[in-house]
């Protein structure tokens, strides 16, 4: 079965750091998404997008957040200054269309903010 | 507003037992429904979905879920639990408007299977 690949596994920054989370979706699929856990806590979404701009986002993505789809294969999700409830774990998700089409989640990227 | 309840925290269950883990949405019309299970160190896998029609649906590795309106309840199912059924699953909900565009999840249920 094909996969959606996320880099790094784990990532550590220190407070006010900017990071970059990569995702390569699976090739021919055309929405893509950025969800998040908290330790203990709820699968929340943040962003999806679609044909090169944001569809929608949830309050969680503010000004601080943004994706990007650099080159067609890559995802990527950007925090521009990591704050400590930033900490979570970071996943990645593509399907080819909507709604009826199945999600394929990366295993995830555990941000840890210090 | 979409949400998703389970009630569930951690659920143990011996091998070869039955397993039904407990899910209740809050969505005005009909959803779209789904649960998924997260192995350790894994991305989340889709086991089920339902959409619409038979209200009982069939999913990986054995499992089935019931798609109950008046009970607002989509709880997931197993005949006979295995060892590598051991993980955390989540159901979620999805707004047919959006076209599923962003999935609400539960808090998920841990299970553990005990020989």
């Amino acid at each position: 079965e094909p996969e959606v690949t996320q880099t790094p596994s784990h990532q550590v920054t220190q407070m006010g750091q900017e990071v970059i989370l990569r995702c390569v979706p699976i090739s021919n699929h055309l929405y893509f998404y950025w969800y998040r856990q908290i330790l203990g806590q709820k699968v929340e979404f943040l962003v999806s997008f679609y044909n090169n701009e944001i569809s929608e986002k949830s309050e969680i993505f503010d000004d601080q957040f943004s994706v990007e789809r650099p080159d067609g294969s890559n995802f990527t999700l950007k925090i521009r200054s990591t704050k400590l409830e930033d900490s979570a774990m970071y996943f990645c998700a593509s399907r080819w269309g909507q709604a009826n089409e199945k999600l394929f989640f990366g295993s995830g990227t555990q941000l840890s903010v210090l | 507003a979409q949400s998703m309840t389970q009630p569930d925290i951690h659920i143990t269950v011996s091998e070869g037992a039955s397993l039904e883990l407990r899910c209740n949405y809050s969505y005005g019309a009909t959803p779209y429904l789904f649960w998924y299970v997260q192995s350790p160190g894994q991305g989340l896998q889709l086991l089920l979905k339902y959409f619409s029609g038979d209200t009982l649906v069939q999913g990986i590795k054995g499992f089935e879920a019931e798609f109950k309106r008046s009970q607002s309840s989509f709880n997931l199912r197993k005949p006979s639990v295995h060892w590598s059924d051991a993980a955390e699953y989540f159901c979620a909900v999805g707004a047919i408007e959006t076209g599923a565009n962003n999935l609400f999840f539960g808090t998920g249920t841990r299970l553990t299977v005990i020989p």
